[in-house]
């Protein structure tokens, strides 16, 4: 089975500094690989994927991840933060079972608090 | 973009009554629908695996006589939280699976927020 671990719980930066959240992931084979941002009270809101192709995966807001097979890692970046940034960002991992199901696995999340 | 929509948004019940969730693809038809549940400050946890026309495949320690799931049609699944007691307030969010000819992917519903007074 698949696992994501996101190393860091909480990530404060000030506001125009770059941004890197880190991403690990378990599993056999090539996943597909998910950055998801949320707010407060909020759902979830697709920041970027991974599929397969080029491993520099371009999102929106600004962000972008890279997918590193040799590392298993798949950190999400940002060359300069904003205040509406702050948020809680998950990494996630899906792939298939042995039995042909899909699943989705999600890291337990980074909190990131942006300084004015 | 795939649509995936969750009704009601929030819904403040009394313990012991049981409340429906439902979530509805609206632009796909999804055989396969995922109910997760997220409690504050903390990541989504798979809660089952609702496919149409068959029953949910529950996640380890999650109790199916109490989350009653069913997916009746491809586009709606609901997710029905019986004899409500405060411990069952949290966030609940669903996602419905969009088959693809080179992949699947998953599209999320905004959530809903369960308080059980």
């Amino acid at each position: 089975a698949q696992s994501v671990t996101q190393p860091d719980i909480h990530i404060t930066v000030s506001e125009g500094a770059s941004l890197e959240l880190r991403c690990n992931y378990s599993y056999g084979a090539t996943p597909y690989l998910f950055w998801y941002v949320q707010s407060p009270g909020q759902g979830l809101q697709l920041l970027l994927k991974y599929f397969s192709g080029d491993t520099l995966v371009q999102g929106i807001k600004g962000f972008e991840a890279e997918f590193k097979r040799s590392q298993s890692s798949f950190n999400l970046r940002k060359p300069s933060v904003h205040w509406s940034d702050a948020a809680e960002y998950f990494c996630a991992v899906g792939a298939y079972s042995g039995a042909g199901s899909y699943q989705l696995t999600f890291g337990k999340g980074t909190k990131l608090s942006v300084i004015p | 973009g795939a649509v995936v929509s969750q009704h009601p948004s929030w819904v403040i019940c009394k313990s012991g009554t049981s409340v429906k969730i439902e979530c509805r693809s609206l632009d796909f038809q999804a055989t396969t629908m995922f109910w997760y549940r997220q409690f504050p400050k903390q990541s989504l946890m798979l809660m089952a695996t609702s496919n149409e026309g068959s029953k949910a495949t529950y996640e380890q320690g999650v109790e199916k006589d109490k989350f009653l799931i069913n997916h009746a049609s491809l586009t709606l699944s609901t997710l029905t939280v019986t004899s409500a007691h405060p411990e069952d307030s949290s966030f609940y969010i669903c996602s419905a699976l969009r088959f693809g000819t080179t992949r699947d992917e998953q599209f999320f519903g905004p959530g809903t927020r369960l308080t059980v007074l």
